[in-house]
């Protein structure tokens, strides 16, 4: 199974500030990497996929990179309703894993 | 628009069994891939299985804990994906969630999710 890591687990950071997290696979998942969003209570909701694809509708802030095992999520110009935890998932290959995700909170 | 909805959920006793649904409606289910992923309390995301569209195999695929005691299924006529859960563990409490599956770039699409609770 390919197993994904992500860091950092937590950040804290403020209101303009730029963010970075990072997904590493365990084997190269070429760009079949998914950036998640979750806020307490709610579904996941996803921003990035196939590595660098924005999904409609989600704000150009958010960007993603990579391929093959390394990957990351930038969310430059952090806003007050970004406050959440970001999750990856790998879909290269069943079964699909998700990374223990980042915590990203208000300083 | 897209909805998904789940049902089902609840308390029921290890050992026990329960059949979650998820009723889709806004887009062409018959095409598409199907996901389940469950959120343990306070914990990460864990992929738990697939079905694939009809047109496609309508094959499945599963988690290693879930392989031999959960099922995907699919009634297309109902527009409804199913799991089924045999031989609850208490470990097996979590929130389910269904997702579509965009290709193989990611779950674009979210129900609410149905909280089931494994517990004597």
């Amino acid at each position: 199974d390919i197993q994904m890591t992500q860091s950092p687990s937590s950040l804290s950071a403020s209101v303009g500030d730029r963010v970075t997290i990072t997904c590493r696979a365990s084997q190269s998942i070429r760009s079949n990497l998914s950036w998640y969003q979750q806020k307490p209570g709610k579904a996941p909701k996803l921003l990035i996929y196939a590595a660098s694809s924005l999904q409609s509708g989600v704000p150009s802030r958010f960007s993603g990179s990579g391929s093959g095992t390394d990957f990351t999520l930038t969310i430059i110009s952090l806003r007050p309703e970004d406050f959440a935890i970001y999750f990856c998932l790998q879909s290269y290959s069943p079964p699909f894993t998700f990374g223990p995700g980042t915590k990203v909170d208000i300083k | 628009e897209v909805q998904l909805v789940e049902s089902g959920g609840g308390l029921v006793k290890p050992g026990g069994s329960l059949r979650l649904s998820c009723a889709a409606s806004g887009f062409t289910f018959t095409d598409a891939w199907m996901t389940w992923v469950r959120q343990a309390p306070g914990k990460g995301l864990e992929w738990v299985g697939r079905i694939k569209s009809r047109s496609d195999g309508g094959t499945t695929d599963y988690a290693a804990p879930m392989e031999d005691r959960f099922t995907i299924s699919r009634d297309d006529s109902k527009t409804t994906l199913y799991l089924q859960m045999n031989g609850l563990k208490t470990e097996d409490t979590a929130v389910y969630y269904c997702a579509t599956e965009f290709y193989s770039w990611g779950f674009n699409y979210w129900g609410q999710g149905a909280l089931v609770t494994v517990s004597s």
